[in-house]
């Protein structure tokens, strides 16, 4: 079955540590997001990438880079310079980039990134 | 700015109770409401799209329907395996790139 794969599920980060989370998907599709959920607010925007070898910053890319040097792949780290990284983050696909399309988005099961 | 408010925040059902969630919007040009459902440590499972104002959608013993403010997520004779988290979330036209806007979510909770 066609999905989005997110690892690892859990992990852990030390202070001055840079983490990389990992986002797979065998949708085909153009769209990736990264989003990071707090209890209590909404799913915020990190970055999105309509299309390989580029992507834009959302609300709250300080801390955080990207890369997308395949389709499939859309790797998110988690820099020394994100002060508060603890968070469920979550990794989506669309089948067409945002501006030309309003396809729904589909998301892998999340990363829980706590603090040691 | 684009806003998107949920209510209530958290909803506890009897099985077999029907009720509806509200999630109520400030857009400058809604190009699409979307529903997920999330479970607990999981990413949200996509419901819904309603594009425009009288449209409805239904599922199983979900419904979903949209007026020019506002969208109600209708349950009909819930179960217990209802039981999650709802999110909406609107696409805004205007200068925006279509990016998702969401609410902070409805907690429900369906008891045998």
């Amino acid at each position: 079955d066609g999905g989005i794969t997110q690892s690892p599920k859990y992990l852990f980060r030390k202070e001055g540590q840079n983490v990389t989370l990992s986002c797979e998907q065998n949708l085909n599709h153009d769209a990736m997001y990264w989003y990071r959920q707090d209890p209590g607010q909404g799913l915020r925007l990190i970055y999105y990438s309509q299309i390989v070898n580029d992507f834009q910053k959302g609300d709250i890319a300080e801390g955080y880079s990207v890369s997308r040097e395949k389709k499939e792949s859309f790797p998110l780290t988690v820099t020394s310079a994100q002060k508060n990284p603890t968070a469920f983050y979550l990794c989506a696909s669309s089948k067409q980039g945002p501006i030309n399309s309003n396809q729904p988005q589909h998301f892998g099961d999340g990363t829980r990134l706590s603090i040691l | 700015e684009d806003q998107v408010t949920q209510s209530p925040e958290a909803l506890r059902l009897q099985e077999g109770e029907s009720s509806s969630l509200n999630c109520s919007y400030t857009v400058s040009g809604l190009r699409g409401l979307f529903w997920y459902r999330q479970d607990p440590g999981k990413g949200p499972e996509f419901l819904f799209t309603l594009y425009s104002a009288g449209e409805e959608k239904e599922k199983e013993r979900l419904k979903a329907t949209l007026t020019k403010k506002e969208s109600f997520l209708h349950i009909t004779a819930p179960k217990p395996e209802d039981s999650a988290t709802y999110l909406c979330a609107v696409n805004a036209g205007g200068t925006s790139y279509g990016k998702l806007t969401f609410g902070q979510g409805t907690i429900l909770t369906v008891h045998p």
